[in-house]
Protein backbone atom coordinates (compact mmCIF):
# COMPACT_ATOMS: atom_id res chain seq x y z
CA UNK A 1 0.00 0.00 0.00
CA UNK A 2 1.31 3.19 -1.07
CA UNK A 3 -0.09 5.60 0.67
CA UNK A 4 0.37 9.27 -0.76
CA UNK A 5 3.05 9.64 -3.15
CA UNK A 6 4.35 13.03 -4.29
CA UNK A 7 6.62 13.81 -6.95
CA UNK A 8 9.27 15.29 -7.66
CA UNK A 9 11.38 15.17 -4.20
CA UNK A 10 13.13 18.41 -5.54
CA UNK A 11 13.25 21.01 -7.91
CA UNK A 12 15.06 24.20 -8.58
CA UNK A 13 12.98 26.66 -10.74
CA UNK A 14 14.24 29.40 -11.85
CA UNK A 15 11.58 33.13 -11.69
CA UNK A 16 9.07 33.22 -13.53
CA UNK A 17 8.98 29.54 -14.37
CA UNK A 18 5.88 27.04 -14.21
CA UNK A 19 6.00 23.70 -12.49
CA UNK A 20 3.14 20.71 -11.10
CA UNK A 21 3.72 19.29 -7.89
CA UNK A 22 2.18 15.67 -8.50
CA UNK A 23 -0.06 14.21 -5.45
CA UNK A 24 -1.98 10.53 -5.68
CA UNK A 25 -3.60 8.80 -2.73
CA UNK A 26 -4.78 4.87 -2.80
CA UNK A 27 -6.48 5.20 0.20
CA UNK A 28 -9.81 6.25 -1.80
CA UNK A 29 -9.82 9.02 1.09
CA UNK A 30 -11.94 12.05 -0.50
CA UNK A 31 -10.07 14.96 1.53
CA UNK A 32 -6.99 15.88 0.17
CA UNK A 33 -4.61 18.96 1.24
CA UNK A 34 -1.53 20.77 0.22
CA UNK A 35 1.08 22.65 2.73
CA UNK A 36 3.73 24.32 2.72
CA UNK A 37 6.53 24.66 5.34
CA UNK A 38 9.03 26.91 5.57
CA UNK A 39 12.21 27.02 6.89
CA UNK A 40 12.27 26.84 11.09
CA UNK A 41 8.03 26.89 10.51
CA UNK A 42 5.02 24.52 10.63
CA UNK A 43 2.54 23.56 7.85
CA UNK A 44 0.39 26.17 6.51
CA UNK A 45 -2.44 25.11 4.54
CA UNK A 46 -2.46 26.22 0.62
CA UNK A 47 -5.20 24.61 -0.82
CA UNK A 48 -7.80 21.47 0.01
CA UNK A 49 -10.31 19.38 -1.74
CA UNK A 50 -13.13 17.18 0.24
CA UNK A 51 -14.01 15.58 -3.05
CA UNK A 52 -13.26 15.01 -6.85
CA UNK A 53 -14.27 18.44 -8.49
CA UNK A 54 -14.99 20.52 -5.44
CA UNK A 55 -11.45 22.47 -4.40
CA UNK A 56 -11.22 25.54 -2.03
CA UNK A 57 -8.38 28.07 -0.82
CA UNK A 58 -6.54 27.74 2.67
CA UNK A 59 -4.41 29.70 4.51
CA UNK A 60 -2.12 30.41 1.94
CA UNK A 61 -3.38 30.14 -1.88
CA UNK A 62 -1.68 33.04 -3.71
CA UNK A 63 0.32 31.89 -6.41
CA UNK A 64 -0.89 28.39 -6.69
CA UNK A 65 -3.87 26.05 -8.21
CA UNK A 66 -5.45 22.86 -8.02
CA UNK A 67 -7.52 20.23 -9.43
CA UNK A 68 -9.44 17.28 -8.00
CA UNK A 69 -10.63 15.52 -11.64
CA UNK A 70 -10.30 12.01 -9.79
CA UNK A 71 -10.46 11.43 -6.42
CA UNK A 72 -6.82 9.56 -6.22
CA UNK A 73 -5.00 12.60 -7.59
CA UNK A 74 -4.54 16.71 -6.36
CA UNK A 75 -2.15 18.12 -8.60
CA UNK A 76 -0.60 21.62 -7.11
CA UNK A 77 0.24 24.57 -10.04
CA UNK A 78 2.75 27.07 -9.86
CA UNK A 79 2.50 29.64 -12.64
CA UNK A 80 5.07 32.13 -12.23
CA UNK A 81 7.56 31.20 -9.96
CA UNK A 82 8.93 33.60 -7.41
CA UNK A 83 11.86 33.40 -4.11
CA UNK A 84 8.68 33.28 -2.00
CA UNK A 85 7.67 29.98 -2.86
CA UNK A 86 10.76 28.75 -1.95
CA UNK A 87 9.63 26.10 0.31
CA UNK A 88 8.87 22.27 1.05
CA UNK A 89 5.68 21.41 -0.17
CA UNK A 90 3.56 18.33 1.64
CA UNK A 91 0.28 16.63 0.22
CA UNK A 92 -2.21 14.64 2.71
CA UNK A 93 -5.41 13.09 2.39
CA UNK A 94 -7.91 11.86 5.05
CA UNK A 95 -11.06 10.50 5.17
CA UNK A 96 -14.16 11.83 6.58
CA UNK A 97 -14.61 9.67 9.78
CA UNK A 98 -10.84 8.62 10.47
CA UNK A 99 -9.09 12.30 11.03
CA UNK A 100 -6.01 10.65 10.84
CA UNK A 101 -3.88 12.81 8.06
CA UNK A 102 -1.30 10.74 6.12
CA UNK A 103 0.95 12.62 4.67
CA UNK A 104 3.62 12.06 1.75
CA UNK A 105 7.32 12.49 1.35
CA UNK A 106 7.64 15.99 0.65
CA UNK A 107 8.73 18.00 -2.14
CA UNK A 108 11.93 20.90 -1.87
CA UNK A 109 11.18 23.51 -3.99
CA UNK A 110 13.80 26.57 -4.21
CA UNK A 111 13.42 29.48 -7.00
CA UNK A 112 15.97 31.18 -7.75
CA UNK B 1 -9.64 31.03 13.03
CA UNK B 2 -7.92 28.62 15.15
CA UNK B 3 -4.42 29.11 16.28
CA UNK B 4 -1.94 26.71 18.10
CA UNK B 5 1.16 27.74 20.01
CA UNK B 6 4.21 26.29 20.97
CA UNK B 7 6.06 28.02 23.30
CA UNK B 8 9.60 25.91 23.21
CA UNK B 9 11.39 26.26 20.01
CA UNK B 10 13.76 23.76 20.86
CA UNK B 11 14.48 21.08 23.73
CA UNK B 12 16.88 18.56 24.70
CA UNK B 13 16.59 15.20 27.11
CA UNK B 14 19.19 12.83 27.99
CA UNK B 15 18.39 9.74 26.71
CA UNK B 16 16.24 7.42 29.10
CA UNK B 17 14.88 10.66 30.76
CA UNK B 18 11.32 12.31 30.43
CA UNK B 19 10.56 15.63 29.04
CA UNK B 20 7.38 17.60 28.34
CA UNK B 21 6.40 19.44 25.19
CA UNK B 22 3.89 21.93 25.55
CA UNK B 23 0.94 23.65 23.53
CA UNK B 24 -1.64 25.78 23.42
CA UNK B 25 -4.71 26.48 21.20
CA UNK B 26 -7.13 29.19 20.29
CA UNK B 27 -10.69 28.07 19.45
CA UNK B 28 -14.91 28.56 19.94
CA UNK B 29 -15.03 25.05 18.53
CA UNK B 30 -16.52 22.66 21.61
CA UNK B 31 -15.89 19.81 19.54
CA UNK B 32 -12.48 18.92 17.48
CA UNK B 33 -9.31 17.24 17.30
CA UNK B 34 -5.88 17.86 18.39
CA UNK B 35 -2.85 15.79 17.46
CA UNK B 36 1.25 15.34 17.53
CA UNK B 37 3.45 14.77 14.68
CA UNK B 38 6.95 13.73 14.48
CA UNK B 39 9.15 15.21 11.50
CA UNK B 40 12.74 13.43 11.74
CA UNK B 41 15.43 14.36 9.64
CA UNK B 42 13.88 12.32 6.54
CA UNK B 43 10.73 14.68 6.27
CA UNK B 44 8.13 12.11 7.26
CA UNK B 45 5.28 13.74 8.88
CA UNK B 46 4.31 10.86 11.16
CA UNK B 47 1.09 10.81 13.70
CA UNK B 48 2.33 10.24 17.48
CA UNK B 49 -1.08 10.70 19.35
CA UNK B 50 -4.56 12.09 18.80
CA UNK B 51 -7.35 13.28 21.26
CA UNK B 52 -10.47 13.69 20.92
CA UNK B 53 -11.76 17.13 22.39
CA UNK B 54 -15.19 15.20 24.14
CA UNK B 55 -13.25 12.66 25.45
CA UNK B 56 -11.99 13.66 29.21
CA UNK B 57 -9.14 10.76 29.45
CA UNK B 58 -5.67 11.88 28.33
CA UNK B 59 -5.01 9.83 24.90
CA UNK B 60 -1.45 6.92 25.87
CA UNK B 61 0.67 5.44 22.92
CA UNK B 62 3.77 3.49 24.74
CA UNK B 63 5.75 6.24 26.02
CA UNK B 64 3.62 9.02 24.42
CA UNK B 65 1.21 10.80 26.37
CA UNK B 66 -1.17 14.11 26.42
CA UNK B 67 -2.14 16.33 29.24
CA UNK B 68 -5.65 17.65 28.09
CA UNK B 69 -6.86 20.55 30.05
CA UNK B 70 -9.79 21.58 27.90
CA UNK B 71 -10.69 24.68 29.87
CA UNK B 72 -7.22 25.93 30.02
CA UNK B 73 -6.64 25.12 26.16
CA UNK B 74 -3.61 23.24 26.70
CA UNK B 75 -2.40 20.16 24.84
CA UNK B 76 1.02 18.63 26.39
CA UNK B 77 3.33 16.07 24.76
CA UNK B 78 4.95 13.61 27.45
CA UNK B 79 7.62 11.32 26.12
CA UNK B 80 8.51 8.94 28.87
CA UNK B 81 11.73 7.03 28.52
CA UNK B 82 13.16 9.32 25.57
CA UNK B 83 15.21 7.09 23.10
CA UNK B 84 18.16 8.62 20.55
CA UNK B 85 15.30 7.82 17.41
CA UNK B 86 12.98 10.34 20.02
CA UNK B 87 15.24 13.21 17.60
CA UNK B 88 12.96 15.30 15.48
CA UNK B 89 10.82 18.41 15.18
CA UNK B 90 7.17 17.75 16.78
CA UNK B 91 4.42 19.49 15.42
CA UNK B 92 1.17 20.23 17.49
CA UNK B 93 -1.97 20.53 15.23
CA UNK B 94 -5.49 21.68 16.05
CA UNK B 95 -8.09 20.06 13.65
CA UNK B 96 -12.44 20.62 13.46
CA UNK B 97 -13.51 17.31 12.29
CA UNK B 98 -16.60 17.03 9.83
CA UNK B 99 -15.82 19.82 7.44
CA UNK B 100 -13.01 20.08 5.66
CA UNK B 101 -10.84 18.05 8.16
CA UNK B 102 -7.91 20.62 7.59
CA UNK B 103 -5.45 20.80 10.39
CA UNK B 104 -3.99 23.81 11.56
CA UNK B 105 -0.50 23.09 13.02
CA UNK B 106 2.15 25.07 15.66
CA UNK B 107 5.32 26.36 14.55
CA UNK B 108 7.53 23.34 16.09
CA UNK B 109 9.29 22.17 18.91
CA UNK B 110 12.93 20.68 18.07
CA UNK B 111 13.64 17.92 20.65
CA UNK B 112 17.07 16.31 20.83
CA UNK B 113 17.86 13.24 22.61
CA UNK B 114 21.26 13.50 23.69
CA UNK B 115 23.50 9.79 24.46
Amino acid sequence: NAGVTQTPKFRILKIGQSMTLQCTQDMNHNYMYWYRQDPGMGLKLIYYSVGAGITDKGEVPNGYNVSRSTTEDFPLRLELAAPSQTSVYFCASSDRVNTEAFFGQGTRLTVV
Amino acid sequence: AQTVTQSQPEMSVQEAETVTLSCTYDTSENNYYLFWYKQPPSRQMILVIRQEAYKQQNATENRFSVNFQKAAKSFSLKISDSQLGDTAMYFCAFMKPYNNNDMRFGAGTRLTVKP
